[in-house]
Order: C-alpha cells, then structure tokens, then sequence
C-alpha cells in the first residue's frame, strides 16, 4: 500500500462544474502539499498546509490531521485547469516529499 | 529568471552510456532534492543535499546513480552504464532549510535510454 494515496486517478469534468479531489496519507507529517503539473512542465506548489484549510482564487485545500485525509476543490472548473494534481507530504529531518500517484483532471469546454 | 533551471531537458543516450543531469536551484537554497518520475507515477525521492553533503541518499536506486553538489549550489546528477529502465523524467526541487518550506521545482530532465 502506497503512503500518499489520491483518489481519483482520472477525472473528467465539464466547465463549470465543483471538482474534489482526495488525498490519504499513512504516514506522520509535517506538511501535506498539493502541486499542479501541466504536460510536458514542470511541477508548481498550490497549496502547503498542516492544518485547517487554504483558499487561492477557484481553489481551495482542507487537511484533517486526525483522519490522514486531505481534499482539493475546483471550483467554476475551466479547461485550463485541466492538469495532473499531486499530492504530497514531507516530514522528518530531511522534509523531503513522498508523493501520491496524481489525478489527472480533464476540464471539457 | 529565479526559478530552477535544470539541464538539458532532453537527453537521449544509448544504453551502456554515461549521463549527467544538471541542477541549478534558486540564489539562497540550502536545500536540493532529486526525484525521478517514471511515466504515469508520482515521483520518487532519490537524494536530497543539504549544502554540500548528501544528507540522504537513500533513494538512489543502485550504484550506477550518483550526485555532487561541490559548492553548495549547482548539482549534478551521474549516472553510469545507463539502462532502459532509468528512462524517466529527473525532477529538481529546491527549498529554504526547514520544516513546512515550499519546494520549488525545475522543468526536469527527460531521459531516455535507447
């Protein structure tokens, strides 16, 4: 069993449509991370939380420490947003990153 | 530009060849890591520099992989005798020291071993 599972793989949404996407983790934490990586680029941070929940324009992330489990919202969905959304924690003396598998979000016009 | 820059962003190589991968991370950055991400995976930690050292290399997958940080900035990331299977995407991520940094990450490398 991975230590960082997302939920789902694959997501195809049409616009305008609420987005969830799901993280569980097994391991102890520092951080969870959610990051954003387009086809062919580099990988970009969305959020780093430890506890609570963040909200940036269209997205927000909510982490329950006690449950392992953290969730990703889109919402008012565009293709644009279409992207791999990672999850990720890091902890312990070197923070280094442990990541989830990824969803693959499709955001059909 | 102040991201982190890696280079080349392609390699192709025949097998049995030597390959190196480099890293440049952001002006101030104590903190590299390197990570492989293999087609339809997450990534995966390979080894992580604090300045100079190599603090953990723990997910350096054999031998034939190999990296340097000499002065605490640029990294290069070797790898000898190159098999197919170390085709993959090589990640570079960069950070201030500390708990809870954001990491910054590269463009990556795409090695393809033919």
């Amino acid at each position: 069993k991975n230590e960082v599972e997302q939920s789902p793989q694959n997501l195809t949404a049409q616009e305008g449509e609420f987005i969830t996407i799901n993280c569980s983790y097994s391991v102890g934490i520092s951080a969870l991370h959610w990051l954003q990586q387009h086809p062919g680029g580099g990988i970009v941070s969305l959020f780093m939380l430890s506890s609570g929940k963040k909200k940036h324009g269209r997205l927000i992330a909510t982490i329950n420490i006690q449950e392992k489990h953290s969730s990703l919202h889109i919402t008012a969905s565009h293709p644009r947003d279409s992207a791999v959304y990672i999850c990720a924690v890091s902890g312990g003396a070197t923070n280094k990153l442990i990541f989830g598998t990824g969803t693959l979000l499709a955001v059909q016009p | 530009g102040a991201g982190v820059s890696q280079t080349p962003s392609n390699k192709v190589t025949e097998k049995g060849k030597y390959v190196e991968l480099r890293c440049d991370p952001i002006s101030g950055h104590t903190a590299l890591y390197w990570y492989r991400q293999s087609l339809g995976q997450g990534p995966e930690f390979l080894i992580y520099f604090q300045g100079t050292g190599a603090a953990d290399d723990s997910g350096l997958p054999n031998d034939r992989f190999f990296a340097v940080r000499p002065e605490g900035s640029v990294s290069t990331l070797k790898i000898q005798r190159t098999e197919r299977g170390d085709s993959a995407v090589y990640l570079c991520a960069s950070s201030l020291m500390g708990p809870n940094t954001e990491a910054f990450f590269g463009q990556g490398t795409r090695l393809t071993v033919v």
